[in-house]
């Protein structure tokens, strides 16, 4: 079975500190691991991946296979940045993306 | 030029009643998607076929038939409703393989008297 925990439902920060989303996955092979995210009443939005290592406005997130951790992180943040985040895990099967709780990020001014 | 769409964006209705979601991709994707975010913004899939075959089907009341007539469209009925399926539906799709990424769709808003 795959799973996604997202320890943290609500997370706050000042415009300009780090911010660090939390992601932990149970999975027995090797996952593929996505952050979505979702603007106030927006679709949801690939952030990033892991297979591509990039950064995306400013965030990135990098695969711990000992932790089986996939935290995102941004080292400053912007108030734009306020919105739900969603860890996700597709398995080696291709076909099931399972997701996280979610944590809202709201960035104050 | 919208990626994946789905109609219609609000929807509320009385208990008891039938209604559908439509949802179109024109991505030429063959997998496509149902999931349902509820109040506290819990994502879970429902349904997922690829290529016009169900392929996952999680625990959902079968009020909600999923229906596609082809590889780019996947439509959702759902029958006698209730004040629980409340909720927002999304409509995703994405290309078969472990890398490929979903797009989901603006979502449907249900709500239900």
């Amino acid at each position: 079975a795959q799973r996604v925990t997202q320890p943290e439902k609500l997370l706050s920060v000042f415009k300009g500190a780090p911010v660090e989303l939390k992601c932990n996955y149970s999975y027995s092979g090797s996952p593929e691991l996505f952050w979505y995210v979702q603007y106030s009443r927006q679709r949801l939005q690939l952030l990033l991946r892991h297979i591509s290592r990039e950064s995306i406005k400013g965030f990135t997130a990098d695969l711990n296979k000992g932790e089986t951790s996939f935290h995102l992180k941004k080292p400053f943040a912007q108030e734009e940045d306020s919105a739900m985040y969603y860890c996700a895990l597709k398995g080696t099967s291709g076909s099931r993306l399972t997701f996280g709780e979610g944590t809202q990020l709201t960035v104050n001014p | 030029d919208t990626a994946v769409s789905q109609t219609p964006k609000y929807l509320v209705t009385q208990m008891g009643n039938d209604k559908s979601i439509k949802c179109e991709q024109n991505l030429g994707h063959d997998t496509m998607y149902w999931y349902k975010q509820d109040s506290k913004k819990f994502l879970k899939i429902m349904f997922s076929y690829n290529n016009k075959e169900l392929i996952i089907n999680e625990t959902v009341p079968n009020r909600f038939s999923p229906k596609s007539p082809d590889k780019a469209h996947l439509n959702l009925h759902i029958n006698s409703l209730e004040l629980g399926d409340s909720a927002v539906y999304f409509c995703a799709s994405s290309s078969t393989g472990l890398y490929s990424p979903l797009h989901f769709g603006n979502g449907t808003r249900l709500t239900v008297t």
